[in-house]
């Protein structure tokens, strides 16, 4: 059983467009985050919710809105998609927002084109 | 402000020699410390993390890191690399503080190469 997936793996689309990345963790966590990594493999956290609150927004446009219907999901619908939104998106859960462990998902490459 | 630097991006070694990727925080407070390893296409796991209960920490695959305090390092070494240690390696640091969210700070990453 995978720990936490997130859908779909690869994900092309055209500037403008509007998609969705869904994530589900079935460890029992309460914490769950977005990350970004870019070309150069930087990683940058956009997102993190605990137990359905959000905890950390980081510097996003606000064509980002994560939505977690419960504490298991954290999808991440992505407005007006540009050219810039290509990356690898990595959902990652954790047992509490306290210093613990991160499991990460395989990620998402998105390719705007 | 925390931060993490990795001081190389690249390393490269021959299998069965040892491994040392060099990382240096910036924390003004007590922090938590992790090493974390991407292999090709596959999302990130948990090699090690630090949490001041002891300064040399074990990790999986044979991999062992130490805290130094006076250095601010957090090194992360192996005695003897396998071809399977090829990935991208992540340091990571997160504050320990009384309130206030924790984030998790990555560093640019190394990618170790092994070399038959």
């Amino acid at each position: 059983d995978t720990a936490v997936s997130q859908t779909p793996k690869y994900l092309v689309t055209q500037m403008g467009n509007d998609k969705s990345i869904k994530c589900e963790q079935n460890l029992g966590h309460d914490t769950m985050y977005w990350y970004k990594q870019d070309s150069k493999k930087f990683l940058k956290i956009m997102f993190s919710y605990n137990n359905k609150e959000l905890i950390i927004n980081e510097t996003v446009p606000n064509r980002f809105s994560p939505k977690s219907p419960d504490k298991a999901h954290l999808n991440l619908h992505i407005n007006s998609l540009e050219l810039g939104d290509s990356a690898v998106y990595f959902c990652a859960s954790s047992y509490s927002w306290r210093n613990e462990k991160l499991f990460f998902g395989s990620g998402t490459q998105l390719s705007v084109l | 402000a925390q931060s993490v630097t990795q001081l190389d991006s690249h390393v490269s070694v021959s299998e069965g020699t040892p491994v040392l990727l060099r990382c240096n925080y910036s924390s003004s407070y007590s922090p938590s410390l992790f090493w974390y390893v991407q292999h090709p296409n596959k999302g990130l796991q948990l090699l090690l993390k630090y949490t001041s209960a002891a300064t040399l920490v074990k990790g999986i695959n044979g991999f062992e890191a130490e805290f130094k305090k006076s250095e601010t390092s957090f090194h992360l070494t192996k005695p003897s690399a396998h071809m399977s240690d090829a990935a991208e390696y992540f340091c990571v640091v997160t504050p320990t503080t009384t309130s206030g969210t924790y984030k998790y700070i990555f560093g640019t990453g190394t990618r170790l190469k092994v070399l038959a």
